[in-house]
């Protein structure tokens, strides 16, 4: 267990739904990063939130959204599904730190199959 | 977009072979970072090293940077099949480790 809690693990839907995916950062990490894995783009940054504020923005579709909440979880809302949404959704949290930084810690994923 | 691009894209050993996997990159970095991911499941942070740093070493793996040529390589020595994975680089161009971009990864497999 790496500390990072994803739910669903696999979400399937139709074509034109919209869900949403949800995680828990581990405990102290205030950064919580959205990231879209797939086969044909590979990991692709979605979007940053550190202590409920966006802090950075990747190549996340308009129909994508996402906040963080006091408590720090996250959750991305993905809307008017297509095929092409199907992929592993990766959350991840680090350290905010002034000293060495120790990476990112992942979540276990959530599946979504958009069919 | 990636930012780092591995190579080779798969590679396949025999279990106690020592396992090279490189990545190139493109921008000036502050760290690079390595991720380990079995097959569907969350990545693991590896090793990271630091654009001072040239070399590093964490058990059973060692990773060198060369920024002049912005490259980096992990080698795992004494494979084990417990080692069959995907690696991937993942740079961070920014002070600190916000938004890591991911190169392409290595497919690993360990023949027992």
């Amino acid at each position: 267990d790496s500390g990072v809690t994803q739910t669903p693990k696999h979400l399937i839907t139709a074509t034109g739904q919209r869900v949403t995916l949800r995680c828990s950062p581990r405990s102290g990490d205030l950064s919580v990063y959205w990231y879209q894995q797939s086969l044909d783009q590979g990991l692709q940054f979605l979007i940053q939130y550190y202590n409920g504020e966006e802090r950075a923005k990747g190549n996340i579709l308009e129909r994508f959204s996402a906040q963080q909440f006091p408590d720090l979880h996250s959750e991305l809302n993905l809307s008017s599904l297509e095929l092409g949404d199907s992929a592993l959704y990766f959350c991840a949290s680090s350290v905010e730190a002034t000293g060495p930084w120790l990476g990112y810690t992942f979540g276990s994923g959530t599946r979504l199959t958009v069919v | 977009s990636q930012q780092g691009e591995e190579d080779p894209q798969a590679l396949s050993i025999q279990e106690g072979e020592n396992a090279t996997m490189n990545c190139s990159y493109k921008t000036s970095i502050n760290n690079l970072q390595w991720y380990r991911q079995n097959s569907g499941r969350g990545l693991v942070h590896l090793i990271l090293i630091r654009s001072n740093e040239r070399e590093k070493h964490s058990g059973r793996l060692r990773v060198t940077l060369d920024t002049s040529k912005k490259s980096s390589s992990l080698l795992i020595t004494a494979s084990r099949a417990a080692d069959t994975a995907s690696y991937f680089c993942a740079t961070s161009p920014n002070f600190g480790n916000e938004k890591l971009t991911f190169g392409t990864g290595t497919r690993l497999t360990i023949i027992p």
